[in-house]
């Protein structure tokens, strides 16, 4: 059971737009900023959001993410075909005094 | 840019300490951050291991913390990562990352190195 439950899976077809939501606690998500991670096919997690809403440079505007109290969610709009990959919620705990990590959300483009 | 790469036997031995270096080129990790290890068992999520940071001081998770050992090197702008009595159950990717502050920001990353524990 994952800190931060997350949907295994999500799907959407080109063009659509997709949710996928994190669900966390007091201790990590409701004090702290939200980051999301895309990892792409048998390769490192990469940074797609960080501080709750804020992209990196190279990440494109597709990519959104918001926080209300213990609960976040990355949204991808315009759905691409290599838009498919493995998402990860992660938030600093301040019980655990480390980061955790969602259980991850498969996303398909059919 | 800044780039993270991890080094290492990819088999170990079960009861085994499992022993794996980063390697940080395009930063001085003299400069600061916190670099942390995390780790992924095959088909599974992320997992934090640990996080030090370049003056030595180090944060461990609570579920490994009385078998890992992590240092960093700054002559050689590396840090490790130590995980004593290992089993099968420590077989995962393993990561090293470049924190921002003591946060859950991660952004940069080694490409993994597998490790495997056998009996």
């Amino acid at each position: 059971q994952s800190v931060l439950p997350q949907p295994p899976s999500a799907s959407g077809t080109p063009g659509q737009r997709v949710s996928i939501s994190c669900s966390g606690s007091s201790s990590n998500i409701g004090s702290n900023t939200v980051n999301w991670y895309q990892q792409l096919p048998g390769t490192a997690p990469k940074l797609l959001i960080y501080a709750n809403s804020q992209r990196p440079s190279g990440v494109p505007d597709r990519f959104s993410g918001s926080k209300s109290g213990t609960s976040a969610s990355l949204a991808i709009s315009g759905l691409q075909s290599e838009d498919e990959a493995d998402y990860y919620c992660a938030a600093w705990d301040d019980s655990l005094n480390g980061p955790v990590f969602g259980g991850g959300t498969k996303l398909t483009v059919l | 840019q800044v780039q993270l790469q991890e080094s290492g036997p990819g088999l170990v031995k079960s009861s085994e300490t499992l022993s794996l270096s980063c390697t940080v080129s395009g930063y001085s990790i003299s400069r600061g951050y916190h670099w942390g290890w995390i780790r992924q068992p095959p088909g599974k999520g992320l997992e934090w291991i640990g996080t030090i940071f370049h003056t030595g001081s180090t944060y461990f998770n609570p579920s490994f913390k009385s078998r890992v050992v992590m240092s960093v090197d700054t002559s050689k702008n590396q840090f490790s990562l130590k995980l004593s009595s290992v089993t099968a159950a420590d077989t995962a990717i393993y990561y090293c990352a470049r924190n921002v502050r003591l946060t859950a920001e991660l952004d940069h990353w080694g490409q993994g190195a597998l490790v495997t524990v056998s009996s």
